[in-house]
Parts: structure tokens; sequence; C-alpha cells
């Protein structure tokens, strides 16, 4: 079965650095495809945060930094504020699948 | 400005159907890739449904043979039609655009979505 894995939950204090894994497989990132993240602040409409792996949208902070390597890919926020409190996902294109595939999301929680 | 105007979402009993529609400005949507992507209440996000420009069509395995995707040049619409409905088909329907000709690519902008609920 085609997935993408991220811990359910993470924290840190104000001001710390954090990162998010998602972790897949030969069919999606090993496959070459591109890993693109989201933040679903509450109540919201999920917003691009990185795209093509490493790419930030303009208007989105360079506190927010991307990567890929292999099968895994990890999102990492530096300088954490209160706002970013929030849900994150990350998405890919699975070729079993014959479409996309979100992972099941990360709540950033910050002290 | 690119904006995605989705309705036709509301209380459904199961087994019934339901179109949803996503509007489209700034954009001409049989020129892009397009998707429709769902979030059950308090839960995930989870893939759905995409149309290529060329008219080719893809589907989760959770809906195939009950969903169809579908556009009008016309009306520069994009449209979900929703059958056999069931319980866990419950959730936000949101439309998004992929960047141009990358079926692999991500979702951005999004509508705001509309909810389905589906119970009897």
């Amino acid at each position: 079965q085609s997935v993408l894995t991220q811990p359910p939950s993470v924290s840190g204090a104000p001001g710390q650095r954090v990162t998010i894994s998602c972790t897949g497989s030969s069919s999606n990132f090993g496959a070459g495809y591109d890993v693109h993240w989201y933040q679903q602040l509450p109540g919201t409409v999920p917003k691009l945060l990185i795209y093509g792996n490493s790419n930030r949208p303009s208007g989105v902070p360079d506190r927010f930094s991307g990567s890929k390597s292999g099968t895994s890919a990890s999102l990492a926020i530096t300088g954490l504020q209160t706002e970013d409190e929030a849900d994150y996902y990350c998405q890919s294109y699975d070729s079993s699948l014959s479409g996309s595939l979100f992972g099941g999301g990360t709540k950033l929680t910050v002290l | 400005e690119v904006q995605l105007v989705e309705s036709g979402g509301g209380l459904i009993q199961p087994g019934g159907s339901l179109r949803l529609s996503c509007a489209a400005s700034g954009l001409t949507v049989r020129s892009n890739y397009m998707s429709w992507v769902r979030q059950a209440p308090g839960q995930g996000l989870e893939w759905v449904s995409l149309i290529y420009s060329g008219g080719s069509t893809y589907y989760a395995d959770s809906v195939k043979g009950r969903f169809t995707i579908s556009r009008d040049t016309s009306k520069n619409t994009l449209y979900l039609q929703m059958n056999s409905l069931r319980a866990e088909d419950t959730a936000v329907y949101y439309c998004a655009k992929l960047p141009y000709s990358n079926y692999a690519g991500w979702f951005d902008p999004w509508g705001q979505g509309t909810l389905v609920t589906v119970s009897s």
C-alpha cells in the first residue's frame, strides 16, 4: 500500500527549530517524484508552503525550508512562532496509484 | 487573480447522488490540470480525482466507479458527479489547480471548499 508517513505531532518552543519528516517509498519519492508541503491553520484552507522539494512560493518566510533524499523528505521550521501552530501535510505523486498522495498530517504545537 | 469557488455540497442520504461545481476565474479550466481533494471532519487530506487538460481522468481507488470528474468549457467550471454516496464520503471537498501539464505537481490555488454530509 502506498503511503506517505508523517509523525502525528511535533512541538517546540518559540524561537526553536523543528523538523517534520515524511517517509515515502519506491513508487513515489524513490521514483523521483517531488515532495510538496502544505500548512493548514485551524479552520482554514490548506496553503502551499513548499513545492518541488525545496522551493518557497512568494510570501512564504524563509524560516520554512524543505528537502528530499531518497525515499524521505523533511520540512524544517526555524525561529518558531506561535502563528506557526497548524497542521502540516506532505504530498507527492504515486505511480502505483496513478494519482497524488498526501501524508497523514502533522500537528505542530508551539509551546 | 486566480479564484476557485466550490458549490453544491449539502446533506444527502446514503446511496444518493450529488454534483459539486467549481467555478474558476483568472484561469481557463480546460487548459489546466485540475483536481478534487477532500478532507473528512477532523481528518487529513485525501486526493480524489484529476482531469488533464487533454481530458484524461484519474480517480482514487476509494471513489473509482462512483465519482466522475468533468468540466464545462463554456462555463469555465469543473464538476464532480458523486453517485452511490457512502457515510465515509462525508468531507469538505476542495477543487485545486495543478501546475501547467504537471500531473505530479502541487495544488495551488485551492477553493474554499464545500461540505458534503452523507447521513440518513
